[in-house]
């Protein structure tokens, strides 16, 4: 399998436009969560899906933010309009099973890197 | 509610051990350990459920109190690629069949020759 998808890995756009994120899980994996990475505030997870329905969304900064997962397969995670302090690293993972008898293991993408200047 | 974790940096020569605490005020189902390298993504290590087990591999292992909702993370006779920061993850026991992982703020470790 290849793995989490994530795209773009690097985004550079200015204060006010949209941002679109995308997110690709590994097939068969029923958990796809979005985290964002900061210095400051460290890994905080903004939303979770559980058989592409979001469980808990309590983590999204603000109405600007927007995340959906039309299919098992994908998931888009969208700012609009972006302000420089949305400025991060934004991680997709996926997990077959958070309590299963396996290892609840959550597998992370790459990385999408956002610069909003 | 996030995890705390200790120390917040550490730097170790190359054959010393390290503890990495982790700790929440709340019961919980199970602790995460990842292992983040600088411009990469966070590489999963270990998972301790409930029921106070004691997991390893290599030269790295874990235990887990449940009743005191505290984690630590061994490393022993470290080496050069044990460096990166070390997250734990924490999965609360909640009043639904959903829970989620929430991430504590990570502990650098280098490891110098």
């Amino acid at each position: 399998d290849a793995g989490v998808i994530q795209s773009p890995r690097h985004e550079v756009t200015e204060m006010g436009q949209e941002v679109t994120l995308r997110c690709k899980p590994i097939s068969g994996h029923d958990y796809l969560f979005w985290y964002r990475q900061t210095m400051m505030r460290g890994l905080e997870l903004l939303i979770y899906f559980n058989n592409n329905v979001p469980i808990d969304d309590s983590g999204m900064p603000e109405d600007r933010f927007s995340a959906k997962m039309p299919n098992a397969s994908f998931s888009t995670l969208k700012i609009q309009p972006s302000e420089p302090r949305d400025s991060a690293v934004y991680f997709c993972a996926s997990s077959p099973d958070l309590r299963g008898a396996n290892t609840g293991e959550l597998f992370f993408g790459e990385g999408s890197r956002l610069t909003v200047l | 509610q996030q995890p705390v974790q200790s120390p917040q940096a550490v730097i170790l020569r190359e054959g010393e051990d390290a503890v990495i605490n982790c700790s929440s005020s709340k019961a919980l189902y199970s602790v995460h350990w990842y292992r983040q390298k600088h411009g990469e993504a966070p590489v999963f290590l270990m998972i301790l459920l409930k029921g106070g087990e004691q997991k390893g591999h290599d030269k790295i292992s874990a235990s887990f109190n449940e009743k005191k909702q505290q984690s630590s993370l061994y490393l022993t006779a470290s080496q050069l690629s044990y460096s990166g920061t070390y997250f734990c993850g924490t999965e609360e026991i909640g009043e639904t069949s959903y829970d989620k992982v929430i991430f504590g703020p990570g502990t650098s470790l280098s490891v110098i020759p």
